[in-house]
């Protein structure tokens, strides 16, 4: 069975970095993108970027370049999205997917305070 | 970027009844592999997105057959032939043709 575990929710200040933590099992996990999908209270899916597991390689949205980092560790299949210069506009609910939207995570909740 | 609109953006039905959504892009979806990546997903109230649909009209596993998916190039639609209940959330479509993007969002509501 595949899943998609991420690290639990987060209250930051603004202007620090965040970094969320996606965890794959039941797959190989460098056979699939990881993307990551922003979604902010009451508001639709935002898609953030993804990441190729085998090889590193990354696409990001133009709204997050420069500010967003996503990662990958095949020794524990573990993707990482990292964002940076945090504002209020980032208080959201975080997803991890994989398998071209087939599997998602169960969602991190950040909120980012004054 | 490729722009996805949907309508209706809410859309109340009575239980049993059927509901369509509409999804409209601005470029055709069709990738250079043949296929059109063009997928729907639900949202319930607190809970991740789901995949529906995938490829325009491919149900995923366990997905009631009252979900259907047709359309091509840039006209999409998704139907519930009988609306239950447990349907009330929103629902979005996606596509990997070109980078990804997600439609704006039907919310589903019973009457």
């Amino acid at each position: 069975e595949v899943q998609l575990v991420q690290s639990g929710a987060e209250v930051k200040k603004s202007g620090t970095t965040l970094k969320i933590s996606c965890k794959a099992s039941g797959y190989t996990f460098i056979d699939y993108y990881m993307h990551w999908v922003q979604q902010a209270p009451g508001k639709g899916l935002q898609w953030m970027g993804l990441i190729d597991p085998e090889n590193g390689e990354t696409v990001y949205a133009e709204k997050f370049q420069g500010r967003v980092a996503i990662t990958a560790d095949t020794s524990t299949d573990t993707s990482y999205m990292e964002l940076s210069t945090l504002g209020f506009e980032d208080t959201a609910i975080y997803y991890c997917t994989t398998g071209g939207p087939t599997y998602w995570g169960q969602g991190t909740l950040v909120a980012v305070s004054s | 970027d490729i722009v996805l609109t949907q309508t209706p953006l809410s859309s109340p039905v009575t239980l049993g009844q059927p509901a369509s959504i509409s999804c409209r892009s601005s470029q055709s979806l069709v990738h250079s592999d043949g296929n059109t990546h063009l997928s729907w997903l639900q949202q319930r109230p607190g809970q991740p997105p789901r995949l529906l649909i995938y490829n325009i009209s491919n149900r995923f596993s366990g997905v009631p057959d009252r979900f259907s998916g047709s359309g091509a190039v840039t006209d999409f639609t998704l139907k519930i032939s009988r609306v239950e209940a447990e349907d009330v959330g929103v629902y979005y479509c996606t596509q990997a043709t070109q980078s990804v993007t997600f439609g704006g969002g039907t919310r589903v509501e019973i009457k």
